[in-house]
């Protein structure tokens, strides 16, 4: 019983690289987002996705790339990484299909340290 | 703008004893779902409870119990009897009529309960 599976859990990159981290889901969920947490600010929304092809910005979209080819995957990326992209990622599924219930599944998280 | 505040950074308590987690909402809309998540010291968060905003019945659920007030906009979570595996960080989330296609959710910034034994 995967649920919504991150990987990489821990990557450390220096300023400037690019990466991506990796997001699927098994439970057919139409609605996926990315999460960034950061001490004292709680968990802000960078990105998400109401359905395939489909993706929109959240709070705090800058410096991050997403795009929804499949139901399965929500991969987040990064263009240029920059020590304030430095965070724990989380993403989040949730049946959508236009029915709010908030349930949200998440990930294990991704500690990304950027030096 | 909608906003959710959880004044409460750090509460430590002895096992047994009750804990009330605050939270307080800001929002324009009528709509409203709040919501309650727990973070573990795993790191994945797990959802607690749903709260619509027409539907100000408290709820309760074995130790947890949740008070819903429109008046104060506030929506506070009380752990009774607590217990060490109730250690966590504890998130009050807000998602407004406008995103209520999206299950977009305003996360608050947290309240870390420790239970000591």
């Amino acid at each position: 019983n995967a649920g919504v599976t991150q990987t990489p859990k821990f990557q450390v990159l220096k300023t400037g690289q690019s990466m991506t981290l990796q997001c699927a889901q098994d439970m057919n969920h139409e609605y996926m987002s990315w999460y960034r947490q950061d001490p004292g600010m709680g968990l802000r929304l960078i990105h998400y996705s109401v359905g395939a092809g489909i993706t929109d910005q959240g709070e705090v979209p800058n410096g991050y790339n997403v795009s929804r080819s499949t139901t399965e995957d929500f991969p987040l990326r990064l263009l240029s990484a920059a020590p304030s992209q430095t965070s724990v990622y989380f993403c989040a599924s949730s049946l959508g299909q236009g029915l709010v219930t908030g349930e949200l599944f998440f990930g294990e998280g991704s500690r990304l340290t950027v030096l | 703008a909608q906003k959710v505040t959880q004044a409460q950074t750090e509460i430590s308590v002895v096992e047994k004893e009750d804990v009330t987690l605050d939270c307080v909402y800001e929002t324009r809309d009528t709509t409203y779902y709040l919501f309650w998540y727990k973070q573990p010291p795993s790191g994945e968060l797990v959802f607690l409870i749903r709260r619509n905003s027409f539907d100000e019945q408290n709820e309760i659920s074995g130790r947890y119990s949740w008070n819903f007030q429109k008046s104060t906009s506030s929506f506070n979570f009380t752990i009774t009897a607590s217990q060490v595996v109730d250690s966590a960080v504890y998130f009050c989330a807000l998602s407004e009529a406008l995103d209520l296609n999206t299950d977009k959710l305003i996360f608050g910034t947290g309240t870390r309960l420790q239970v000591f034994p």
